[in-house]
């Protein structure tokens, strides 16, 4: 079945450091990827999202790219801020059912100044 | 932008005890609601999708009787954790989709409620 797997946090960076989380999915067919970002204390908000390979998905200085042939939709940002600190989720929806998401177990980014 | 709602974002009551957790779309009508469910290090999943109106279609496994969706109005859905265990906590999360929201990635998730059974 579809799932997504992505790297475990924490992860700590200094302000202005180089940020990648990697996320991989297994799917059959072709979904859709999004990655959500959850704030202290708010619900979870959508980031970017990539609907068909070597789309590029961008958003507050945030990218990913969806490559098939590597199953994979890492997220970047050249210069991470001491506001990025959050928990970030990859996640897929399945192509016949765009309802049903399958999420990552989401990674903890600390910013320090 | 549309706003959910969640409420209580924690609770911790007695094994035996019902608990209900309420999801509020505040500037949109959901037509369809969802309710998530993580546990410690590991991935949300999806639990069950509610029309409103209609009965909730609940994922393979999820027990339909031990949680009871309610989706009576466009605004609210409830997920009551009845008869709760130690192993119902858990970390609970809804999210909404309006009407004429975009099918890809337009929903709007709550900030999610951690339950503690003792």
């Amino acid at each position: 079945g579809d799932s997504v797997t992505q790297m475990e946090g924490p992860v700590t960076l200094s302000e202005e450091a180089f940020l990648t989380i990697n996320c991989t999915y297994t799917a059959t067919g072709y979904p859709s990827l999004f990655w959500y970002v959850q704030y202290p204390g708010e619900g979870l908000q959508l980031l970017l999202k990539a609907t068909k390979a070597d789309d590029k998905g961008s958003n507050k200085g945030f990218e990913a790219t969806y490559r098939k042939e590597t199953t994979s939709f890492h997220l970047e940002k050249g210069s991470v801020q001491v506001s990025d600190s959050a928990v970030y989720f990859c996640a897929l929806s399945d192509e016949y059912n765009f309802n049903k998401f399958y999420f990552g177990s989401g990674t903890k980014l600390n910013v320090k100044p | 932008g549309a706003v959910v709602s969640q409420h209580p974002s924690w609770v911790i009551c007695k094994s035996g005890t019902s608990v209900k957790i309420e999801c509020r779309s505040l500037d949109f009508q959901a037509t369809t609601m969802f309710w998530y469910r993580q546990f410690p290090k590991q991935s949300l999943m999806l639990m069950a999708t509610s029309n409103e109106g209609s009965k909730a279609t609940y994922e393979q496994g999820v027990e339909k009787d031990k949680f009871l969706i309610n989706h009576a109005s466009l605004t609210l859905s409830t997920l009551t954790v009845t008869s709760a265990h130690p192993e119902d906590s858990s970390f609970y999360i809804c999210s909404a989709r309006g009407t004429g929201i975009d099918l890809v990635g337009g929903y709007t998730f709550g900030s999610g409620t951690r339950l503690t059974v003792v």
